[in-house]
């Protein structure tokens, strides 16, 4: 079956420093990726998408990439800012059929 | 354009009633979908419409749970007869098959609705 793994443990870093997150998936074969932030008790908010014939895409301070090899996604957040605390959840999505599969997210803390 | 609500945003009910929550997409988005989501875990997919026509939902998703979207804008989610572990967040989130002139499906969530079944 279709599974995603995100770093299960939540991940603490100092302000300034740059957040890496990442996202594992197996029996998927994604036409795009998209990240999405969430707040405790509020609904995801997209980020970034990213497609299977893109390595790297960039937002702001925003980095995603794509390895299609090793099944991966890496999410980095350059200059951390203490607003930038939340669950981050990844989401590969096949091309056809409706349904999006989201990972469990990761809890990122950024103290000042 | 204000965004996918949904109402109410919290619900308190006991076991064995029933309840429906309401969804109003983004105008112009023929997609919507409702999520269920529990504490530390993701967005959980329970059903899915395009217009009116619901296309696919859940085999997860018991047949206490129907919804519905009548006129292909708003949605509501019933669920009968409520148990404890129905509790949880209720999301619903809304899309639109081009964006930009290329595929894609960036869902735009809602603020979600909390259910407590005592």
């Amino acid at each position: 079956s279709q599974k995603i793994e995100q770093n299960s443990e939540a991940l603490n870093i100092q302000e300034g420093k740059t957040a890496t997150l990442t996202c594992n998936y197996t029996n998927y074969s994604p036409a795009y990726l998209q990240w999405y932030r969430q707040d405790p008790g509020r609904g995801p908010v997209f980020l970034l998408l990213i497609r299977e014939n893109e390595k790297e895409k960039r937002k702001e301070r925003l980095k995603v990439t794509f390895d299609t090899t090793l099944k991966q996604s890496l999410f980095h957040i350059t200059a951390s800012q203490p607003a930038d605390s939340a669950t981050y959840l990844c989401a590969p999505r096949n091309t056809g059929g409706f349904k999006t599969i989201f990972g469990a997210g990761t809890r990122l803390f950024v103290k000042a | 354009d204000t965004g996918v609500s949904q109402n109410p945003r919290h619900k308190i009910t006991k076991r064995g009633q029933n309840v429906t929550f309401r969804c109003d997409p983004i105008s112009e988005h023929n997609r919507l979908y409702w999520y269920r989501q529990t504490l530390g875990q993701g967005p959980e997919f329970l059903t899915y419409f395009q217009n009116e026509a619901q296309l696919e939902k859940s085999r997860l998703l018991s047949d206490r749970f129907s919804a519905e979207r009548p006129k292909g804008s708003f949605s509501t989610l019933e669920i009968q007869r409520t148990e404890q572990g129905d509790s949880a967040m209720y999301l619903c989130a809304s899309s639109s098959n081009l964006q930009g002139g290329v595929f894609t499906d960036t869902q735009y969530f809602g603020p979600g609705t909390r259910l407590t079944v005592l």
